[in-house]
């Protein structure tokens, strides 16, 4: 089945403690991103991800970390969380670069720092 | 850098009724306009995109329409029913594989 996978997917941490939260996708997709979501601010994107080792900032990147190692794979890092990074966290993906596909979205890590 | 504004934030209607979302955005080198549906705890899904060179896209209850020069587009569903509530967002961008920016989302309510 074709689909974004995300762990954990809910994650109660405190101020400091670094983590890691997981995204992959076996669609095969170039493009992948990081969105927060908190109420009444939408989908505010963190990093993008047009190919393996090219990542950019999106709107709301302090604080954040990523990688892309592995066209599947786009792990979000913080590396010492604060209590406004509690949010619901989606990874997403897209196909054919250059393309207009369908971002397809993980089911979403909700975060919670004390 | 992009920027996407979406009205209301929240719409109340009756069942069978129309339900009009409205959004502006800033960069004249956006192209592509997807919307996206979601339900209650539960991931963001597509329902509609459309694409500059088109003013008007339609899927069964769903349309979509576009006003270039106006920088603005909306989300038309007709005939709502119970299952249309949901949080609907709007997003802008230079094609799929670039950088999108949503709106802030609009919260339908159908009351049976």
């Amino acid at each position: 089945e074709a689909q974004v996978t995300q762990n954990p997917r809910y994650l109660i941490t405190v101020t400091g403690k670094k983590l890691t939260v997981t995204c992959s996708q076996n669609m095969n997709h170039e493009y992948m991103s990081w969105y927060r979501q908190d109420p009444g601010l939408g989908l505010r994107q963190i990093y993008y991800s047009m190919n393996v080792e090219v990542t950019d900032k999106g709107d709301v990147p302090e604080g954040y970390k990523v990688s892309r190692k592995e066209k599947r794979n786009f792990p979000l890092i913080l590396e010492s969380p604060s209590p406004n990074q509690t949010s619901l966290y989606f990874c997403a993906s897209s196909g054919a670069s250059g393309g207009y596909n369908e971002q397809f979205f993980g089911p979403g890590t909700r975060l919670t720092v004390l | 850098g992009e920027n996407v504004e979406q009205h209301p934030s929240t719409l109340s209607v009756q069942e069978g009724d129309s339900a009009v979302i409205k959004c502006t955005y800033s960069d004249s080198a956006s192209n592509y306009f997807p919307w996206y549906k979601q339900e209650l705890g539960k991931r963001p899904q597509l329902i509609i995109d459309i694409r500059s060179n088109v003013g008007e896209k339609k899927d069964q209850r769903i349309a979509v329409t576009l006003n270039k020069t106006a920088k603005h587009f909306s989300l038309h569903i007709t005939e709502t029913q119970p299952e249309d509530s949901a949080v609907y967002f709007c997003a802008a961008s230079q094609g799929s594989n670039y950088k999108l920016t949503f709106g802030k989302g609009t919260l339908l309510t159908v009351n049976p």
